[in-house]
């Protein structure tokens, strides 16, 4: 069965610090992988998607991919309260969510 | 910016009673997606539909449910005989794309079940 392991947090990181959210999957058959934020009760909104192994960016966010360890991580820089939400990592395909990690910025 | 559109955002119904929940996907977007999230817990995959039929479907997607795109434009989850534990959030999604990669999945605002 495909799953998506992350840590539920809550994740408190004060305003202006880095925060960093990880997350491991089971099927080595996956291909892409991607952050969604849900803010409570919304829809999921995609962050970023990241198909290769390495780095990728877009902003204030970094995704990063390893498939030999089936990890995906999600940096956000100069965190903001606005960025207080659910961060969900998925994989592909159909898409597998994980449970999501909370994220709390604190002012 | 197109989006998905659902509705109703809140649907209250009876135990036993049938249910349609209504989407209408991005208009150049060819795959249809249907999920599910059960108040604090995750975002589970209901069904996928691409070229008026079903391409995959979960474990939880039983002979309850059923998908249609009964026009060019609207794309329909009908659960036949609601039970309690059918209320959920139930989030619409679509796609340009299937396949390995690059299938950005865009989701809708979501409709609220609740089954009394």
């Amino acid at each position: 069965q495909k799953e998506v392991e992350q840590n539920s947090g809550p994740l408190s990181v004060p305003e202006g610090a880095i925060a960093s959210l990880n997350c491991t999957y089971s099927d080595r058959g996956s291909q892409s992988f991607f952050w969604y934020r849900q803010y409570s009760g919304k829809s999921p909104e995609l962050i970023m998607s990241i198909y290769s192994n390495g780095d990728k960016e877009d902003g204030r966010f970094t995704a990063q991919l390893n498939k030999a360890s089936q990890y995906v991580s999600l940096l956000i820089r100069d965190s903001q309260p606005s960025d207080s939400a659910t961060y969900l990592c998925v994989g592909n395909t159909p898409l597998v969510f994980g449970k999501g990690t909370r994220l709390s910025v604190i002012a | 910016e197109p989006e998905v559109t659902q509705t109703p955002s809140h649907q209250v119904t009876q135990m036993g009673q049938e249910v349609i929940l209504r989407c209408v996907p991005i208009s150049n977007h060819l795959y249809f997606y249907w999920y599910r999230q059960i108040l604090g817990q995750k975002v589970e995959f209901l069904v996928s539909f691409y070229n008026n039929e079903i391409s995959e479907k979960s474990e939880i997607f039983d002979d309850q449910f059923s998908v249609e795109r009964p026009d060019g434009s609207n794309f329909t989850l009908k659960i036949r005989s609601t039970k309690l534990e059918d209320s959920a959030m139930y989030f619409c999604a679509s796609s340009e794309r299937w396949g390995l990669a690059k299938n950005i999945q865009y989701f809708g605002a979501g409709t609220r079940l609740s089954v009394l």
